[in-house]
């Protein structure tokens, strides 16, 4: 089984549409969680840290269940910006885990 | 925020011939720094932990000896892909952390290998 697991997708949606990624970590020993955007052979770039309280920064919602080790990202009002591969991430130690990544494509 | 700053962004090279991919960290003194390496429509994988003055820490299933890393000062890592194949072509990237907080990432190597 993988330390963390994601939908692929791709995920295609039109333009304003609400769409949501879930994300599933092995290791009840994850510590701190992250979601990343990556874009097509770029670096990843931090979206947001992911709480157990959850926490919103505008269109996007991270959300964290430490009980069922299952991490969700929300976009709301999708923009055509916001194709890219999104990686969920997890701490183990001082290392970084990736997920494979879920990729969005937003149509206009 | 930090800076890391990763070179070259491509390479092609012929089979059997050595890469060296620099990271270095502009404003800020990486005491460890992390290389990554990421094949099409995969996650990214640790390679190896390098730490300053000290010999890197691999994953397992990384040869070492393919795989030469040094981080011989504070603002350098260094990568050189030895003798490298055509199953080596993949995207290599470069970060380092604080406090398992947020990591600062280069922006990336392609390599192929021809």
């Amino acid at each position: 089984r993988k330390e963390v697991e994601q939908d692929p997708g791709p995920f295609n949606v039109p333009e304003g549409a609400t769409v949501a990624f879930n994300c599933t970590y092995s290791n009840s020993a994850s510590q701190s969680f992250f979601w990343y955007r990556q874009d097509c052979r770029k670096e990843p770039k931090l979206l947001m840290s992911v709480y157990s309280s959850g926490n919103e920064d505008g269109r996007f919602t991270a959300q964290l269940n430490r009980a069922s080790q299952y991490i969700s990202l929300l976009i709301r009002d999708s923009k055509l910006s916001d194709s890219a591969t999104y990686l969920c991430v997890v701490t183990l130690g001082n290392k970084l885990v990736f997920g494979a990544g879920t990729i969005l494509r937003v149509k206009s | 925020g930090a800076v890391v700053s990763q070179h070259p962004s491509w390479v092609i090279c012929k089979s059997g011939t050595s890469v060296k991919i620099e990271c270095r960290s502009l404003d800020f003194q990486a005491t460890t720094m992390f290389w990554y390496r990421q094949f099409p429509k995969q996650s990214l994988m640790l390679m190896a932990t390098s730490n300053e003055g000290s010999k890197a820490t691999y994953e397992q299933g990384v040869e070492k000896d393919k795989f030469l890393i040094n981080h011989a000062s504070l603002t350098l890592s260094t990568l050189t892909v030895t003798s490298a194949h055509p199953e080596d072509s993949s995207f290599y990237i470069c970060s380092f952390g604080r406090n398992n907080e947020k990591l600062f990432f280069g922006s990336g190597t392609q390599l192929s290998v021809l």
